[in-house]
C-alpha cells in the first residue's frame, strides 16, 4: 500500500482564478492518477501523470484547463485553471499498486467550491 | 466505452439488517475492485477479486465475482453504523483501463 497526502484539503476561489493541488507519495511510483468526483458520485478519471513525459488526458479534459506537473516519482501537481462554479468538486489523487492487479490508493482529495 | 452499473444507487436500512449491492457489466474485467469511502476522504480499497467465481469474505462483507468476470456483488451482514459510506467497484487496471462503477451510498441508521 501507499500513503497520500494531499495539500489543500479545501479551499474556496473565486471564479477566473487558479488553484494548484499538491499530492505527495510516501515511495516512488511510476504512475499517478488524478480524479474528480462530485459529493457521493463516482470518480472520473482527469489525468494520468507519467514521471518526465507530458500527462495523458481523458476525453473531455484539456492540458490548458487541468495543466499537471510530475517532476519526481513522488509528487504531482493538478492545477485548475480559470474557474468557474462548475469547476466546484472534490479533487482526489492516486498511485496503483503492484501490477498485475489493479488496486489503487487514494489521497483524502481535495474539496475545492468556486464562488 | 466499459460501464459499470451499480444497484441499488441508494440504500437507507437498520443497523442489524442484511444487504447485497450489485456492479453490473458487459465487458470482461481482468480484475475487479471494492472501496468504500466515508465523507472527506478518499476511497478505501476493500478487496480485489480477480478468478471468475471467486468468493472473498472480509468479516460481515462478502465479495463475490461473476463467472464471467462482468459482475460482482458485495453482501453485508448484520450491517452497522460503521459500514455507511459511498460503495463503489471498479474493473480493470493494471493493462487494462480503469473503470468505476456508479456507486451505491449506504446508510445504516442505529
Amino acid at each position: 500500500s501507499a500513503v497520500i497526502s494531499q495539500k489543500p484539503s479545501r479551499d474556496i476561489c473565486q471564479r477566473g482564478t487558479s488553484l494548484t493541488i499538491q499530492c505527495q507519495v510516501d515511495s516512488q511510483v511510476t504512475m499517478m492518477f488524478w480524479y474528480r468526483q462530485q459529493p457521493g458520485q463516482s470518480l472520473t478519471l482527469i489525468a494520468t501523470a507519467n514521471q518526465g513525459s507530458e500527462a495523458t488526458y481523458e476525453s473531455g479534459f484539456v492540458i490548458d484547463k487541468f495543466p499537471i506537473s510530475r517532476p519526481n516519482l513522488t509528487f504531482s501537481t493538478l492545477t485548475v485553471s480559470n474557474m468557474s462554479p462548475e469547476d466546484s468538486s472534490i479533487y482526489l489523487c492516486s498511485v496503483e499498486g503492484n501490477l498485475p492487479s489493479a488496486e489503487q490508493y487514494f489521497g483524502p482529495g481535495t474539496r475545492l467550491t468556486v464562488t | 466505452t466499459q460501464l459499470l452499473e451499480q444497484s441499488p444507487q441508494f440504500l437507507s436500512i437498520q443497523e442489524g439488517e442484511n444487504l447485497t449491492v450489485y456492479c453490473n457489466s458487459s465487458s470482461v474485467f481482468s480484475s475487479l475492485q471494492w472501496y468504500r469511502q466515508e465523507p472527506g476522504e478518499g476511497p478505501v480499497l476493500l478487496v480485489t477479486v480477480v478468478t471468475g467465481g471467486e468468493v472473498k469474505k472480509l468479516k460481515r462483507l462478502t465479495f463475490q465475482f461473476g463467472d464471467a468476470r462482468k459482475d460482482s456483488s458485495l453482501h453485508i451482514t448484520a450491517a452497522q453504523p460503521g459500514d455507511t459510506g459511498l460503495y463503489l467497484c471498479a474493473g480493470g487496471g493494471g493493462y487494462q483501463k480503469v473503470t468505476f462503477g456508479t456507486g451505491t451510498k449506504l446508510q445504516v441508521i442505529p
